[in-house]
């Protein structure tokens, strides 16, 4: 069964400084979402993509956050500067628009910055 | 250090039993619910979806029970078992938006 791939799993990085997120959604999934979960806490929707821009983003998704798909088959996030309050499970997810509405979330990739 | 977070509102189910699983949503204007499942160490897994023009819905072991007036989900989950241990979200949203609003969790154990 096909399924949302990320890397790294964990991801450890000093204050200030900038990190990339990867994801490779489903392939033939159009949409693709990054969803942020701080320890103990409830899953917070970040940004969603769409035709290769962005469809929504939450007020979370400030400047210092972007998102690419470089290719056909890598979707990113980017935090500019990181703060110590971003440190959080960051989810990636995607949906085939032709199917249902069910997003599908990858395992995650667990950002601690110090 | 101690983490802060939210309290997760817990339930423990004898193995083989049912268990129901309640949530609250927010949104009034929302059409489309899901109740997701999240292991320990994992992303949130789809367990079952519901419109808004549907008051119930079956699936394997599971059934979703949506109440628009009191803005009310509710998951049941039928014969519990061992890998039933988790957290569940329910989650809503409406058709044309792409962003998925999750509940607080509760934290399902299965006491063998």
């Amino acid at each position: 069964e096909p399924e949302v791939t990320q890397t790294p799993s964990h991801q450890v990085t000093q204050m200030g400084q900038e990190v990339i997120l990867r994801c490779v959604p489903i392939s033939n999934h159009l949409y693709f979402y990054w969803y942020r979960q701080i320890l103990g806490q409830k899953v917070e929707f970040l940004v969603s993509f769409y035709n290769n821009e962005i469809s929504e983003k939450s007020e979370i998704f400030d400047d210092q956050f972007s998102v690419e798909r470089p290719d056909g088959s890598n979707f990113t996030l980017k935090i500019r500067s990181t703060k110590l309050e971003d440190s959080a499970m960051y989810f990636c997810a995607s949906r085939n628009p032709d199917s249902s509405y069910e997003q599908y979330f990858g395992p995650g990739t667990r950002l601690t910055v110090t | 250090g101690e983490s802060v977070g939210l309290h997760l509102p817990t339930l423990s189910v004898q193995e083989g039993d049912n268990s129901i699983i309640n949530c609250a949503y927010s949104n009034s204007a929302s059409d489309y619910f899901i109740w997701y499942k999240q292991e320990s160490g994992k992303g949130p897994q789809f367990i079952i979806d519901i419109r808004s023009n549907m008051d119930k819905r079956q699936g394997q072991r599971v059934t979703v029970l949506l109440n628009k007036t009191v803005k009310h989900l509710s998951l049941q989950i039928a014969a519990t078992q061992p890998g039933d241990s988790a957290v569940y979200f329910c989650a809503e949203t409406n058709f044309g938006n792409e962003k998925l609003t999750f509940g607080t969790g509760t934290r399902l154990t299965i006491i063998p």
